[in-house]
């Protein structure tokens, strides 16, 4: 399984700015992927972050909003740009390799709180 | 992203019972099946995988997969009071995963 390292693992942050967060794999992953989980929620797809090219969003998430980039195939940002309160949610960085079958490990995720 | 539903719970189990939690899906394609483990304020564990039809056990958890009725279920024997988390269910589309809502199981001690 693969290691992933996230920071910061949590923030607070005032309306209107924005945080960048960061996630490290201890190997090569072939898939990198960003979720959010909103309290008392499950977890929700933000985008799939591709190396060296436009991350795929899906449904209700742009990338105005979540920029991500991915460098090369053991780390991707993802921002949280122009903060709302209702952006205050745990954001997940996952990791996995296509011959896994999908397999998909996380990182300890960034608790993040907008004031 | 599609759909995956879950029992509803909480689920309350006395410590040595067995756990019981179910799991649908909508995507007749899919062809990868998790149980992830969830302990509050913490990030996500995978605890099983499972890709064929019939059961796989691993320790004290047992996966099973029916994909005619598309349905998957993680049983959790002699349940411990270390079990108490919030399990998820995920099924694979396009290299992606869908997430269930979630089980929260209590071990009663």
């Amino acid at each position: 399984s693969a290691v992933i390292s996230q920071k910061p693992s949590r923030d607070i942050c005032q309306r209107g700015t924005s945080l960048t967060i960061q996630c490290q794999v201890d190997s090569q992953v072939t898939m990198m992927f960003w979720y959010r989980q909103q309290p008392g929620q499950s977890l929700t797809l933000i985008a799939t972050a591709n190396q060296g090219s436009e991350a795929t969003y899906e449904s209700g998430f742009v990338i105005d909003k979540f920029p991500i980039s991915r460098p090369n195939l053991t780390f991707s940002t993802l921002t949280v740009s122009n903060m709302s309160p209702e952006d205050s949610s745990i954001y997940l960085c996952s990791g996995g390799a296509q011959h896994m079958n999908t397999e998909a490990f996380f990182g300890q995720g960034t608790r993040l709180t907008v004031v | 992203q599609k759909e995956v539903e879950q029992n509803s719970g909480p689920l309350s189990v006395p410590e040595g019972a067995i756990a019981s939690l179910n799991c649908t899906y909508s995507d007749r394609g899919s062809q990868s099946f998790f149980w992830y483990r969830q302990y509050s304020g913490k990030s996500p564990e995978l605890i099983m995988s499972i890709y064929s039809n019939g059961d796989k056990e691993d320790g004290r958890f047992t996966a099973q997969l029916n994909k005619a009725s598309q349905y998957v279920s993680l049983l959790i024997r002699d349940s411990q009071p270390s079990d108490s988390a919030t399990y998820l269910c995920a099924v694979d589309y396009d290299y992606k995963l869908s997430f269930g809502a979630g089980t929260t199981v209590t071990v009663r001690a």
